[in-house]
């Protein structure tokens, strides 16, 4: 079974510029969520979407923001870059959310869209 | 105090010897521990989940937990050159799906 897919895998963009990352989590995986690493650091969480509902959001400006389709992938949408926002940006999928149980809530990153702001 | 701490190395070992990573977290009320690696220019890979208070083996790999004194290790037997990568820790606390992650501990196994 194919892992989950990210597209672009890298992007450079300059300030003020807008970008769309793409995810497409493994088969079966009703759940996704977005990160940001920047080097040195873990993944920072940006946003969860459990059955197209937005279950989680992390601590991030209005400027981004994300959506899931019906098939269950999803977009991470960054508008107005900054040179801040260069970094890898992961996505994860999972089974579930809110169902406890080894399994359910383990989450397998894609290998994600690296981002250059010039 | 971090949700998650991992001292960032790096962590030096011979080849054939035991790695032992550690993370501490803030939440006592946490309910799910991972483990992942992640080498460089990589996205991390998932290697080890732990729910309950134990040891939780899986082939070179045991996970740790100790939810009195908030802590979960990684224990890596045998190690590799291969696993030369970044450990991170990833906590998801009480009443929460979404894991914090610890900074990453920087694992070095030497021939």
């Amino acid at each position: 079974d194919a892992g989950v897919t990210q597209s672009p895998t890298h992007l450079i963009k300059t300030r003020g510029q807008h970008v769309t990352l793409r995810c497409s989590p493994i088969s079966g995986h009703k759940s996704v969520s977005w990160y940001q690493q920047v080097l040195g650091q873990g993944p920072q969480f940006i946003f969860q979407y459990y059955e197209k509902e937005e279950r989680g959001r992390g601590n991030f400006p209005d400027r981004f923001s994300a959506r899931q389709f019906p098939n269950y992938s999803s977009e991470l949408n960054v508008n107005a870059l900054l040179l801040g926002d260069s970094a890898l940006y992961l996505c994860a999928s999972s089974l579930a959310v809110g169902q406890r149980g080894p399994g359910y809530n383990e989450q397998f990153f894609g290998p994600g869209t690296r981002l250059t702001v010039l | 105090q971090k949700e998650v701490e991992q001292n960032s190395g790096p962590l030096s070992v011979p080849e054939g010897a035991i790695a032992s990573l550690n993370c501490t977290y803030s939440d006592r009320v946490s309910q799910s521990f991972f483990w992942y690696r992640q080498y460089s220019g990589k996205s991390p890979e998932l290697i080890m989940s732990i729910y309950s208070n134990g040891d939780k083996e899986d082939g070179r790999f045991t996970a740790q937990l100790n939810k009195a004194s908030q802590y979960v290790s990684l224990l890596i037997r045998d190690s590799q050159p291969s696993d030369s990568a970044t450990y991170l820790c990833a906590v998801n606390k009480g009443g929460s799906y979404i894991p914090t992650f610890g900074r990453g501990t920087s694992l070095i196994v030497h021939p």
